[in-house]
């Protein structure tokens, strides 16, 4: 079964902190795609990281798939309260028809 | 093209009743796929579709569960004898062979079996 262990489950910082989500997995992945999800919508794609070692930004975000191509990053700079959400993490394996395995998902919260 | 479009927004169902969702994905796109999520998970692989061929069902579609998508165009997804644990919001995505990383999800469908 291909798991993508997505961590810390829960955050809640204060405007202006930095954070960092982790995205493991023991599986390689062909890409690697984050998500951002309000409550009753689904999820809006972010980026998707397609080389090992690969960053991109993405105004205060910034995203890196590992080396390996198993593990993948997001990190927030001066987080504000607008950036509240689910944040998924996905992954796509070969030969898999494109489907997504998603990580469980960290639920961000930044208070004023 | 607006996106992905999933019917209804809500649904509340008694048990035991049988439901239908509809998926009307961006037009040129060929995949189509089926999630379920519940509260404070990720979502969950269903079934996918590659134009109007269903290629792949996860364990987690038991038999109560069947998806179509007739013309290579809007799918449906219907669930029988609903059970409470069914509750959850289903989620469709659409997407081109060949690009895996242009997915684009609908809103979903909440489903609340009481």
């Amino acid at each position: 079964t291909q798991l993508l262990e997505q961590s810390p489950q829960f955050l809640s910082i204060q405007e202006g902190e930095n954070l960092t989500v982790y995205c493991n997995s023991s599986s390689v992945f062909s890409s690697l795609q984050w998500y951002r999800q309000e409550p009753g919508e689904g999820p809006v794609l972010l980026v998707t990281v397609v080389t090992g070692g690969e960053v991109k930004k993405l105004k205060r975000l910034t995203f890196q798939f590992g080396d390996a191509r198993k593990d993948s990053s997001l990190h927030i700079t001066a987080a504000q309260p607008g950036d509240t959400g689910l944040y998924l993490c996905a992954g796509v394996t070969y030969n898999q028809g494109g489907k997504l395995i998603f990580g469980q998902g960290t639920e961000l919260s930044v208070k004023p | 093209d607006t996106g992905v479009s999933q019917n209804p927004r809500h649904k509340i169902t008694k048990r035991g009743q049988n439901v239908t969702f509809r998926c009307d994905p961006i037009s040129e796109h060929n995949r189509l796929y089926w999630y379920r999520q519940t509260l404070g998970q990720g979502p969950e692989f269903l079934t996918y579709f590659q134009n109007e061929a269903q290629l792949e069902k996860s364990r987690l579609l038991s038999d109560r569960f069947s998806a179509e998508r007739p013309k290579g165009s809007f799918s449906t997804l219907e669930i029988q004898r609903t059970e409470q644990g069914d509750s959850a919001m289903y989620l469709c995505a659409s997407s081109l062979i060949g690009q895996n990383y242009g997915y684009t999800f609908g809103s979903g469908t909440r489903l609340t079996v009481v």
